[in-house]
């Protein structure tokens, strides 16, 4: 069976300050997926990595794909109150049909 | 443009009870999924559809789920006998063709089970 671990679970930051999600896994992904969920909406897709050792950025957030294909972080930098919101990171399953694993999620809260 | 919809957006239930969910997708979509999304947790999946047939049921957690998309767009997920454990945000999203595409989802339905 396919897991994602994230960590930490919630997190409670100062506005400025840097910040590192984890998103671990016993099994290889073809690719790993970022979503932010904001409370009474669905998750909205930040950013898909897909090669081992891959650094995206977008704005102040840097996602890096481990090279084992196991593992992602997500690294914010200045977080800011509008970073609130859960984060999830997904892999696609072993088959080919779409379904999505989800970690756990991360709570983020940006104190201003 | 339209994203995807979800009604009724929260469904209140006693314990025994039937309920259904829906979900229109983005039209022109011919993937949708449903999860289940329990508080604290990230989503689960539920079921897969491509087109009017489910491809891929199987993280429906028992025979008391069961859900439909007669005509390739609008799905239904039913729940019978509800048990309090049932309570939980349910997703929908859709995709343009399945596989590896985008799933773009709704807000969910949050359904609580007294």
């Amino acid at each position: 069976t396919q897991l994602l671990e994230q960590s930490p679970q919630f997190l409670s930051i100062q506005e400025g300050e840097n910040l590192t999600v984890y998103c671990n896994s016993s099994s290889v992904f073809s690719s790993l997926q970022w979503y932010r969920q904001e409370p009474g909406e669905g998750p909205v897709l930040l950013v898909t990595v897909v090669t081992g050792g891959e650094v995206k950025k977008l704005k102040r957030l840097t996602f890096q794909f481990g090279d084992a294909r196991k593992d992602s972080s997500l690294h914010i930098t200045a977080a800011q109150p509008g970073d609130t919101g859960l984060y999830l990171c997904a892999g696609h399953g072993s088959s080919n049909t779409g379904k999505l694993i989800f970690g756990q999620g991360t709570t983020l809260q940006v104190k201003p | 443009g339209a994203g995807v919809s979800q009604t009724p957006s929260n469904k209140v239930t006693e314990k025994g009870k039937y309920v259904e969910l829906r979900c229109d997708p983005i039209s022109g979509h011919t993937a949708l999924y449903w999860y289940r999304q329990s508080l604290g947790q990230g989503p689960e999946f539920l079921i897969y559809f491509q087109g009017t047939g489910a491809a891929d049921d199987s993280g429906l957690p028992n025979d008391r789920f069961f859900a439909v998309r007669p005509e390739g767009s609008v799905s239904t997920l039913k729940i019978q006998r509800t048990e309090r454990g049932d309570s939980a945000v349910y997703l929908c999203a859709s995709s343009l063709t399945g596989g590896r595409d985008t799933q773009y989802f709704g807000p969910g339905t949050r359904l609580t089970v007294l």
